[in-house]
């Protein structure tokens, strides 16, 4: 039972460049989510779909897009990476908004912006 | 204002010896969940543990189990019998109305042989 996948696991981009963050499930869930964590921190909402055709912005939005491409599949896309953004990225999904279902996580993905 | 706290930074406990990690918690909601994660050193999140906020009992998970005092917004986590495996960065989340989940900024924990 594969759950969450996210792809690539680790990647190496230079200021400027672009590149897309993949992540899907396999549990039927409709909500999807992504947070990022910084050294030591916590992990903050970048954005989060609560089902098929929508997107919403979390706490950190800026340098950030998504498309919920169906109801598997939730792409995160720098479209131009600063180091700021260097940091690692986790995908989750839920299975409805409703209150008190538990969270998903992928393994994360490691980015860092030269 | 901070919605999730953790007070503690980090923790060192003797192996065997039960545990416990603060977190206090803050909303206005009636309806919220409390969540433990637990993300060894491999850097993926582990779900532990879930209160919501109207179960009469807290909860338990095998050696988990969650202190809820909801008068005091606390959600404290209670680790029995600590394993040299339970070393790891341990997060408490809320999950509000909105259905956004917010995370603390952890406590490290780690069990001495």
């Amino acid at each position: 039972n594969a759950g969450v996948t996210q792809t690539p696991k680790f990647q190496v981009l230079k200021t400027g460049q672009s590149m897309t963050l993949q992540c899907a499930q396999d549990m039927n869930h409709n909500s999807m989510y992504w947070y990022r964590q910084d050294p030591g921190m916590g992990l903050r909402l970048i954005y989060y779909s609560a089902s098929e055709g929508t997107t919403d912005k979390g706490e950190v939005p800026n340098g950030y897009n998504v498309s919920r491409l169906n109801k598997r599949e939730f792409s995160l896309r720098l479209e131009s990476a600063a180091p700021s953004q260097t940091s690692v990225y986790f995908c989750a999904s839920s299975e409805d908004p409703m209150f008190g279902n538990t969270i998903y996580f992928g393994e994360g993905s490691w980015l860092t912006v030269v | 204002a901070q919605k999730i706290t953790q007070t503690q930074p980090g923790m060192f406990v003797q192996e065997k010896e039960a545990v416990t990690l603060d977190c206090t918690y803050d909303t206005s909601d009636p309806s919220y969940g409390l969540f433990w994660y637990k993300q060894p050193s491999s850097g993926e999140m582990i779900f532990l543990i879930y209160q919501g906020s109207y179960d009469q009992q807290n909860a338990t998970e095998g050696r988990y189990s969650l202190n809820f005092q909801k008068a005091r917004k606390s959600a404290n986590l209670v680790i029995s019998a600590s394993q040299l495996g339970d070393s790891a960065m341990y997060f408490c989340a809320m999950r509000e109305e909105a259905n956004e989940l917010v995370f603390g900024q952890g406590t490290r924990l780690t069990i001495n042989p």
